[in-house]
């Protein structure tokens, strides 16, 4: 099977600084990497994804790393504003279809 | 756009009671899923549909059971309720091969 985990359950940072949100997958073989960002009392939102064969993806404001040698992402937020407060979560693909495994979010939480 | 629209928002239920949750989608979306979501443990799997008329089991189906009532609608049935199920649950709609899943706003059920 998959297992997919995060780093840090929760992450502070200042407004303007940037967000590094760390996510570690077990499956070799796993296709497709996502981000989702999940505010408070709402589903989880499509920020950013990236396929097997790529190391890097950039978005507006969001850089998302892929390292499969150790089988790691990552998602980088520049200039963390206050609108980026929620749950964080990774999702990996594996094995075709449309079936997503989660990591357990880190909770980000900016400071003014 | 109502996106993935899920009935009720909220709802709490006795042991041994039953209900249903209701999803619909209106963005033609082939792959429909339910996620339940429990504090430090991320979204898992259910059910999941990959096209209308076909289910199948994701990672927790145990004490449920799922509709694929036509493409737009996909309902989970929970027959004698249990306070493990106690939780929020999640549909979610994606297009075929793509990475994006679109959620709904979630269920928060409560089983006492």
């Amino acid at each position: 099977g998959e297992s997919v985990g995060l780093h840090l359950p929760t992450l502070s940072v200042q407004e303007g600084d940037n967000s590094i949100i760390n996510c570690a997958y077990s499956n070799s073989a796993s296709d497709y990497f996502i981000w989702y960002k999940q505010e408070s009392g709402k589903g989880p939102q499509f920020i950013i994804d990236i396929r097997s064969n790529m190391d890097k993806r950039q978005g507006q404001r969001v850089t998302v790393l892929l390292n499969k040698t150790v089988k790691h992402l990552s998602l980088q937020i520049a200039a963390t504003q206050p609108g980026d407060s929620a749950v964080y979560f990774c999702a990996v693909r594996t094995g075709g279809g449309n079936k997503l495994t989660f990591g357990t979010g880190t909770q980000l939480k900016v400071e003014l | 756009n109502a996106g993935v629209t899920q009935t009720p928002k909220f709802q709490v239920l006795k042991t041994g009671q039953s209900m249903t949750l209701q999803c619909a989608q209106d963005m033609n979306h082939n792959s429909m899923y339910w996620y339940r979501q429990d504090p430090g443990m991320g979204l898992r799997l259910i059910y999941y549909s990959a096209s209308e008329g076909t289910t199948d089991k994701g990672e927790v189906p145990n004490g449920y059971n799922v509709s694929r009532l036509n493409k737009r609608e996909f309902s989970l049935r929970l027959e004698s309720a249990a306070p493990s199920q106690t939780s929020v649950y999640f549909c979610a709609s994606s297009g075929t091969g793509a990475s994006e899943a679109f959620f709904g706003q979630g269920t928060r059920l409560t089983v006492v």
